[in-house]
């Protein structure tokens, strides 16, 4: 069964500064990766997703991750931070077998500090 | 609005009560699931349904939840005999079927639970 690993709990940063946000998974099949992002009091928004092809994926708001498949990760990054991109962020796997669920992380908060 | 809806926002009960919450999909979504958010926690999958197909329930803690959709319209999530440990965020998701190429899954603002 996959499982999804979120290794920082919370990530401090100030604003303009990089982040990277860490997912590892594990998985004995193929897989289809996600990013969302939650805002308080609100649901989940896909940032992005890797399916195939390219390992550098794009998403919203000036967000990217890559797909590392000898290091079963899937980092999500970006190069300067809004105070506005304060949020929870949730990586998540679907198995290409699975057909159905998603396994989530435990969630990482992103605070941005002025 | 053409995004995932849920009702009601907020749910506070009575422990030993019984409560049913609402999920309208987005229009011709033939996937939905629905998963808990515990405080502080990621999101648990409950239940998925697919078209006609039977149901994947495999997620459902006990046999006091369960949950119905009727065709490819809403579904409902009841909880009976409610403990204090289900106060939660109950979120759904539709998406278009998986098999059309692993769509995304679009998400409601969810469903605060709070068991008194």
């Amino acid at each position: 069964a996959q499982s999804v690993t979120q290794l920082d709990s919370q990530v401090p940063v100030f604003e303009e500064a990089p982040v990277e946000l860490r997912c590892n998974y594990s998985s004995s099949v193929s897989v289809y990766l996600f990013w969302y992002v939650q805002y308080p009091n609100q649901g989940l928004q896909l940032l992005l997703k890797y399916l195939s092809g390219s390992t550098l994926v794009k998403g919203i708001n000036g967000f990217e991750a890559e797909f590392n498949k000898s290091q079963t990760s899937f980092h999500l990054r970006k190069p300067s931070v809004h105070i506005s991109d304060t949020a929870e962020y949730f990586c998540a796997v679907r198995e290409e077998t699975s057909g159905s669920r998603l396994t989530f992380g435990e969630g990482t908060q992103l605070t941005v500090n002025p | 609005g053409a995004g995932v809806s849920q009702s009601p926002s907020n749910k506070v009960t009575e422990k030993g009560k019984d409560v049913e919450l609402r999920c309208d999909p987005i229009s011709g979504h033939t996937a939905l699931y629905w998963y808990r958010q515990r405080l502080g926690q990621g999101l648990e999958f409950l239940i998925y349904f697919q078209g006609n197909s039977a149901p994947d329930k495999s997620g459902l803690p006990s046999d006091r939840f369960s949950a119905e959709r009727t065709g490819e319209s809403v579904s409902t999530l009841t909880i009976q005999r409610t403990q204090q440990e289900d106060s939660a965020v109950y979120l759904c998701a539709s998406s278009l079927a998986w098999q059309l190429g692993n769509q995304p899954q679009h998400f409601g603002d969810g469903t605060r639970l709070s068991i008194l």
